[in-house]
């Protein structure tokens, strides 16, 4: 079955800096990678995602990257702001099986 | 608008008791799921259901029986609680697209 892994576990940036959390998947035929955001007390949250014939999908500050080759994919955050500290979620879905796989989670802080 | 909706939010039990989770969801969608989380281990599914009448095992089902009752309704039972189940539990749903997931506000369970 798939395995995703995710790096760092945690992550602390200075406001203003770029984060990137990378991910590896292990299921070839997984096709969708969407990733979450946990603010505390809370359930995940859908911020971005992308498809398998994708190479790059940006919205405003967060983009991410898929390399399908390699089996990698990240996400990137710019000019990071204090609401921007959560703990991050990526995943491995193979959409014909409707089974979502996350990966172990990285937990952000953004350093005022 | 309520999405999903789990109850209850926090309970206690005692080793060997049994509980059952509740979850339902407003969206008319076909797929609902069930996690936990642990510290460090991000998001494990348990079971999920990819339509009304249909249950598959997760990465950790052991332990857990499930219910989809009707498309909105998708229940997590616990029939000899264990102190390793102590966790958050949390329930999602997905629609159109599979691995867009919709996650509730979660169950604090306490296995003493």
């Amino acid at each position: 079955g798939e395995n995703v892994e995710q790096h760092p576990s945690t992550l602390s940036v200075q406001e203003g800096d770029s984060a990137v959390i990378k991910c590896t998947y292990s299921d070839s035929a997984s096709n969708y990678f969407p990733w979450y955001k946990q603010e505390l007390g809370k359930g995940p949250q859908l911020i971005i995602d992308i498809r398998s014939n994708v190479g790059e999908k940006k919205d405003q500050r967060i983009a991410v990257t898929l390399n399908k080759t390699a089996k990698h994919f990240s996400l990137h955050i710019t000019e990071t702001q204090p609401e921007d500290s959560a703990v991050y979620f990526c995943a491995g879905v193979k959409t014909s099986y409707d089974k979502v796989i996350f990966g172990p989670g990285t937990s952000l802080s953004v350093i005022p | 608008n309520a999405g999903v909706t789990q109850t209850p939010k926090f309970q206690v039990l005692k080793t060997g008791q049994s509980m059952t989770l509740q979850c339902a969801q407003d969206m008319n969608h076909n797929s609902m799921y069930w996690y936990r989380q642990d510290p460090g281990m991000g998001l494990r599914l348990i079971y999920y259901s990819a339509s009304e009448g249909t249950t598959d095992k997760g990465e950790v089902p052991n332990g857990y029986n499930v219910s989809r009752l009707n498309k909105r309704e998708f229940s997590l039972r616990l029939e000899s609680a264990a102190p390793s189940q102590t966790s958050v539990y949390f329930c999602a749903s997905s629609g159109q697209v599979a691995g867009e997931l919709f996650f509730g506000e979660g169950s604090r369970l306490t296995v003493l």
